[in-house]
């Protein structure tokens, strides 16, 4: 099966800076690339997706970016604030499972 | 208000006592899915469906049943719970596998 993998696994920037979180997939069939955004003790919430045949997409200061030929994918968030704490989750889906990363504890210090 | 909700939130159980996780969804989405958070591991897809009698496994299905025989509910089935299943599950539900997926609130169970 499809194998992610995700670094770092902890993260603390200064606010204001830029947080950067990559992943890695091992499938070459997968063609679907969100992530997800976990507040201590809430659910999952979907922040940014991107598809195969797009290299890059960019929502307000959360961008990412997709090397289909390297099979990494990385998220971007510029001008971080302390409300971005949080851990990110990536994933990658080939037809209908999805195989997501271990997580990334993104701390955002004031 | 659109949501995905799973009962019970919490739940404490024995080792071979068989239990079931109840999730609803209200969206008229077509595709379900259940996953597993364990510390270190992030989510792991445990079953998923794709609509009304379809299900099928995902990553680590072991352990597990599901059923769907209405749209909006995809129930999760221990039938002998172990304690290698203490964990924190989510339901999630979406129009499509590639559109963006709502999950519900979390069950946390411990098997003792």
């Amino acid at each position: 099966g499809e194998n992610v993998e995700q670094h770092p696994s902890t993260l603390s920037v200064q606010e204001g800076d830029s947080a950067v979180i990559k992943c890695t997939y091992s499938d070459s069939a997968s063609n679907y690339f969100p992530w997800y955004k976990q507040e201590l003790g809430k659910r999952p919430q979907l922040i940014i997706d991107i598809r195969s045949n797009v290299g890059e997409k960019k929502d307000q200061r959360i961008a990412v970016t997709l090397n289909k030929t390297a099979k990494h994918f990385s998220l971007h968030i510029t001008e971080t604030q302390p409300e971005d704490s949080a851990v990110y989750f990536c994933a990658a889906s080939r037809g209908n499972q999805f195989y997501f990363g271990t997580g990334t504890s993104l701390t955002v210090i004031p | 208000e659109a949501q995905v909700t799973q009962n019970p939130r919490y739940l404490i159980t024995v080792t071979g006592k068989k239990l079931t996780v109840t999730c609803s969804q209200n969206m008229n989405h077509e595709y379900m899915s259940w996953y597993r958070q364990d510390p270190g591991l992030g989510l792991r897809q445990i079953y998923y469906s794709m609509n009304v009698e379809v299900t099928d496994k995902g990553d680590v299905p072991e352990g597990y049943k599901v059923s769907r025989k209405e749209k909006r509910n995809f129930p999760l089935i221990l039938e002998s719970p172990s304690p290698n299943q203490t964990s924190l599950y989510f339901c999630a539900s979406s129009f499509a596998p590639y559109n963006e997926q709502f999950f519900g609130p979390g069950t946390r169970l411990t098997v003792l």
